[in-house]
């Protein structure tokens, strides 16, 4: 069974502190995404990996960074988390090797809360 | 730039009806979809995908339509039931270069399905 696991469910942290969210798949999937769920705005991506230490800016890049030294764990850091960062973020990882082998898996998200 | 959309932020259907969830797309180069359901506090799950090359893709009660020349895109579930209750995401992989498998979501539609 494909897994994509996310290492916390829920995370409260304070306004400026460093946070690491982990994530890790078990398919041996070149490609890895993280992105960010909000009401009314769907999901946006923040950061795309295609291979190890590749990564490349989503639409939403600005306050994260991500780290792929493996290729089965993709971290996103928030470098100095802000309120606005609040939001249920969620890992994916796909295939590379063409449009018939874009289907994603995700993990089971993490809520995130920053105060 | 929203390149797909769902208008429709909520649906609300009885049981044992038709349920139909629209999305449309503004990116021409796109050429594959799927349809992703999420429950809350849970990652999405991949439902059902179309190429470009067809019109209509079937699977059980999920059917998803594709009309190209009005770049619009439809999920049809027949008939509804309770368990059906979720958000409902369309996605588009970009194409091209170390893009591949990069999805673009829309902002989803909440169903609600009752019995």
């Amino acid at each position: 069974d494909v897994k994509v696991t996310q290492s916390s469910r829920y995370l409260v942290k304070r306004t400026g502190e460093k946070v690491f969210l982990e994530c890790v798949q078990d398919m041996d999937h070149e490609n890895m995404f993280w992105y960010r769920q909000d009401p009314g705005l769907g999901l946006r991506l923040i950061y795309f990996s295609y291979d190890v230490k590749m990564k490349e800016k989503g639409d939403i890049p600005e306050g994260y960074s991500v780290s792929r030294e493996k290729k089965e764990r993709f971290s996103l850091i928030l470098e100095s988390a802000s309120t606005n960062q609040t939001s249920m973020y969620l890992c994916a990882s796909s295939l590379w090797g063409g449009r018939l082998n874009t289907e994603a898996f995700f993990g089971q998200g993490t809520r995130l809360t920053v105060v | 730039d929203q390149q797909v959309k769902q208008n429709s932020p909520s649906l609300s259907v009885q049981e044992g009806r038709i349920s139909i969830l629209n999305c449309d797309y503004t990116n021409s180069m796109f050429d594959y979809f799927l349809w992703y359901k999420k429950y809350p506090a849970e990652g999405p799950t991949f439902l059902i995908s179309i190429s470009s090359i067809k019109d209509k893709n079937e699977d059980g009660r999920f059917t998803v339509f594709l009309n190209k020349s009005a770049k619009h895109l439809s999920l049809h579930i027949v008939p509804s039931q309770p368990g059906d209750s979720a958000v409902y995401f369309c996605a588009a992989p970009s194409a091209g270069g170390t893009s591949y498998g990069k999805l673009t979501f829309g902002q989803g539609t909440i169903l609600t399905v009752h019995p």
